[in-house]
């Protein structure tokens, strides 16, 4: 079946170190997205690349990476500089034309020790 | 720049009453619309949507939604919800066309439906 895959789905993080969440498509889709979920915020967007070797920041860059090497996959590396990481994470994708929805993985929960 | 704004953070209701989330957006453009639902501990799933043409958009699960241009609201209705129907409601507005599809989500609405 197709879909979103994100792993971990519970994630543990040190202070001071860096992780890296998962999130693998087998849509074919060509953009995707990584949001944080808070309690009571909504959803808000971290990254975002619609094409194979780029991306663009979203709201809330700071102490986040990504990278964009294969179509199928946009890893997100919370670095030691994001001060609160603890939150939902949610990773979408989506066809290229505009009027097409974002589609979401089921979400990695990343907690601080 | 566009926003989204649930006027309801809770909604609590009994099972087979009807239900309406509300949803008001702001944008200085033609936009999409969509409204997604979460379970616990769950991603997004896509409710419905508008694109453009009529402005009555059914969706999944019997929700429907109404796009009101002159108000800027995309309310969603049910008219008689179910047990299962307990989740959060997130209403969200992509656009402009070119600016990389973003979408804008509200705060979201807690349906909560009782026996």
């Amino acid at each position: 079946d197709g879909g979103i895959t994100q792993s971990p789905k519970y994630l543990f993080r040190k202070e001071g170190q860096n992780v890296t969440l998962s999130c693998e498509q087998n849509l074919n889709h060509d953009a995707m997205y990584w949001y944080r979920q808070d309690p009571g915020q909504g959803l808000r967007l971290i990254y975002y690349s619609q094409i194979v070797n780029d991306f663009q920041k979203g709201d809330i860059a700071e102490g986040y990476s990504v990278s964009r090497e294969k179509k199928e996959s946009f890893p997100l590396t919370v670095t030691s500089a994001q001060k609160n990481p603890t939150a939902f994470y949610l990773c979408a994708s989506k066809l290229g034309a505009d009027n097409q929805p974002q589609h979401f993985g089921d979400g990695t929960r990343l907690s601080i020790l | 720049a566009q926003s989204v704004t649930q006027l309801d953070s809770q909604v609590p209701v009994f099972e087979e009453a009807p239900v309406e989330l509300r949803c008001n957006y702001s944008s200085s453009v033609s936009v999409y619309l969509f409204w997604y639902v979460q379970y616990p501990n769950q991603g997004l799933q896509l409710l419905l949507k508008y694109l453009s043409g009529s402005t009555l958009v059914k969706g999944i699960n019997g929700f429907e939604a109404e796009f009101n241009k002159s108000q800027t609201s995309f309310h969603l209705r049910k008219p008689s919800v179910h047990i299962s129907d307990t989740a959060e409601y997130f209403c969200a507005v992509m656009g402009p066309p070119g600016g990389g599809n973003k979408l804008t989500f509200g705060t979201g609405t807690q349906l909560k439906v009782e026996l």
